[in-house]
């Protein structure tokens, strides 16, 4: 069962921050938010991910509440190339490579010229 | 382009038919998935291998046989599948460590006639 539930599709205007959020409540303390994008005949692509503390790379910024029962990714200027399908992610388990990506339904994200 | 290559990107076999999977990555990374993908759908887990061996069995039905040669190659085989089993079919990689980030390939899209 998903961990994290997402609006189904959102628009975004050419140039403008898209800020796309994501819902954890039952997210456990080790538990890690992972952010993938899968765009239109391509294998998902990493974007980002956190724990608790807010995260920035040259992608996105991913903003986790304190309580870490909701995230928000920031894409600060979207291009018509960022239009994507957009996965929020829960990984779980117990260490290294035994833990697995737990993925929510995504969020289609239409960016308009 | 990815970093990690998977073979055929198309295949479209009968149900009886024997078929295999391919997927390679020269990045070091000592952990392998692969994934099925149906349409409008996020990637579900089957297989996961760590260091060579098999760490994560999704209760995958046994028509689909994975096989890891060596730390570089994942192979999928295919045996008497059904109608249903048509799906993209991904796999992914990723290093050792507490926090790691998956790779993917583009998939081969699998159809079964």
């Amino acid at each position: 069962d998903a961990k994290t539930t997402q609006p189904t599709s959102m628009d975004c205007a050419e140039g403008r921050a898209a800020n796309l959020p994501c819902n954890h409540s039952t997210i456990s303390g080790n538990e890690y938010v992972y952010w993938y994008r899968q765009i239109h005949s391509q294998g998902p692509q990493y974007i980002i991910h956190g724990l608790k503390n807010n995260e920035t790379n040259e992608m996105a910024s991913l903003i986790i509440t304190e309580d870490r029962k909701s995230s928000t990714l920031i894409l600060p200027h979207a291009t018509l190339r960022d239009t994507a399908v957009y996965y929020c992610i829960v990984r779980v388990g117990r260490a290294g490579n035994n833990r697995k990506l737990i993925w929510g339904l995504g969020t289609s994200l239409a960016v308009n010229p | 382009d990815t970093e990690v290559t998977q073979t055929p990107k198309h295949l479209v076999m009968g149900m009886t038919n024997k078929k295999s999977l391919k997927c390679e990555q020269h990045m070091g990374h000592r952990a392998m998935y692969w994934y099925k993908q149906k349409a409008k759908k996020p990637p579900e887990l089957m297989f996961v291998y760590s260091y060579e061996k098999l760490s994560i069995n999704e209760s995958v039905p046994s028509r689909f046989s994975p096989e890891c040669p060596n730390s570089s190659l994942l192979n999928l085989h295919l045996h008497a599948l059904q109608p249903e089993d048509s799906a993209l079919y991904l796999c992914a990689s990723s290093p050792s460590g507490q926090v790691p980030a998956e790779h993917f390939g583009d998939g081969t899209r699998l159809s079964i006639l």
